[in-house]
């Protein structure tokens, strides 16, 4: 199954910023997820990228605050934009698919001050 | 839609005991898959079982084993010989297989091995 770097692992924002969170897989995958997880909560899909289309957002969660690139079928990146202390929270990315399940990204833990 | 439910918020287990940890879904879909994954304090998401709808013979991966009862759209997973390393969240997973095949979770339950 793929194997997937994320980064950064955690980080400390300024309210009012943006950050970018990357995804780096070691084979190709079609599909990509990003989720978001509450602490000690389940993950909650933020959308899905395909790679030459724009991404899909669930209900809740629009492109203006998550801008989703996916400019190959390896990589993959989520931007949380404007951020307020309410965006604290872990991110997740995965791919793979099928039978075999997703493979997740190790999380970013982000904290809004 | 298809949710899930996972009605035991926390569980705990005495080191090598058995515990079962419950899941149903809710679904048209005929055809699905079905996930137990584990979340360490590592925060890496981990997947322990799979199983597909359409086979009737439950999963077993070592000492994990899934009760799949798809009449009942129930998917429990039993751990055996409890390990202090099996101390986790655990999340209950539905994918459809076609279309976008995302996976929905259930809420997760938080199981503690005791020494």
């Amino acid at each position: 199954s793929a194997v997937i770097s994320q980064k950064p692992s955690r980080d400390i924002c300024q309210r009012g910023t943006s950050l970018t969170i990357q995804c780096q897989v070691d084979s190709q995958v079609t599909m990509m997820f990003w989720y978001r997880q509450q602490p000690g909560q389940s993950l909650t899909l933020i959308a899905t990228a395909n790679q030459g289309s724009e991404a899909t957002y669930e209900s809740g969660f629009v492109i203006d605050k998550f801008p989703i690139s996916r400019p190959n079928l390896t990589f993959s990146t989520l931007t949380v934009s404007n951020m307020s202390p309410e965006d604290s929270s872990i991110y997740l990315c995965s791919g793979g698919g099928d039978f075999y399940g997703y493979t997740f990204g190790s999380g970013t833990r982000l904290t809004v001050v | 839609a298809q949710t899930v439910t996972q009605s035991q918020p926390e569980m705990s287990v005495q080191e090598a005991e058995t515990v079962t940890l419950s899941c149903t879904y809710d679904t048209s879909e005929n055809n699905y898959y079905l996930f137990w994954y584990k979340q360490p304090p590592s925060r890496q998401m981990i997947l322990v079982i799979r199983q597909e709808a359409y086979k009737q013979q439950n999963a077993t991966e070592n000492r994990f084993s899934v009760n799949f009862q798809k009449a009942a759209k129930s998917f429990s997973l039993k751990i055996s010989d409890s390990q202090l390393g099996d101390t986790a969240m655990y999340f209950c997973a539905f994918m459809k297989t076609y279309n976008n095949n995302d996976m929905r979770f259930g809420a997760g339950t938080r199981l503690t091995v005791k020494p």
